[in-house]
């Protein structure tokens, strides 16, 4: 059984790119939500996806958008990078919009 | 509370030892609180989820209570080891669809 996967694992880009990360959920799993996680802090909440809706939405501008496919795979794309978003990215996926999470190894995202 | 607080941030221990850490939480329309297990290069593991006032969850010689009402939960971790070392995170989530995280309880147990 496949858990959480993303890709890719690292990534270094330059200010002002855009950037796309993937997450694929856990097999059965229909729900997946978006987390940044700077050094020396917990994981802030971006947003979550189900049935292919943004539900919740964190405090994140809107240069943070996503999109999740039939097949519950999620994206999230990140446009003009800032310095400040250098930070590994969690994918966590879940039966349900507010049942117990399981996180996938995270994108690291170095922005130069 | 309007965040999620972890205390200590770190903590060390000698291996043997019993330790224990504390989340606190909003308790205004509180769902689900969390505790998860994150080592060094993997993803973080989730160990509890808890809903009831009161709740006591146990899983090895790790030990998590929940008190809704004041919104706090205790992790204890009996007997430490050596591959106990992790940052253990706890996370709440309060009737919408967002789960708030601390920024967690790094411990150290040395051999």
């Amino acid at each position: 059984d496949a858990g959480v996967t993303q890709s890719p694992t690292h990534l270094i880009k330059t200010r002002g790119q855009q950037v796309t990360l993937r997450c694929s959920p856990k097999s059965g799993h229909d729900t997946v939500s978006w987390y940044q996680q700077a050094l020396g802090q917990g994981p802030q909440f971006i947003f979550q996806y189900y049935e292919e809706e943004e539900r919740q939405r964190g405090n994140f501008p809107d240069r943070f958008s996503g999109h999740q496919f039939p097949n519950y795979s999620s994206e999230l794309n990140v446009n003009a990078l800032l310095l400040g978003d250098s930070a590994l990215y969690l994918c966590a996926s879940s039966l349900g919009t507010r049942e117990e999470q399981y996180f996938g190894p995270g994108t690291r995202l170095t922005v130069t | 509370i309007l965040n999620v607080e972890q205390s200590p941030q770190s903590l060390h221990v000698q291996e043997g030892d019993s330790t224990n850490f504390t989340c606190s939480f909003p308790s205004s329309n509180f769902y689900a609180l969390h505790w998860y297990r994150w080592e060094t290069a993997k993803s973080p593991e989730a160990l509890f989820v808890m809903t009831l006032n009161g709740d006591e969850k146990k899983k090895g010689r790790i030990s998590a209570t929940l008190n809704t009402k004041e919104g706090y939960s205790y992790l204890y971790i009996k007997g430490s080891q050596p591959e106990d070392s992790a940052t253990y995170l706890c996370a709440s989530n309060t009737g919408g669809f967002k789960t708030i995280f601390g920024a967690g309880t790094r411990l150290f147990v040395k051999a």
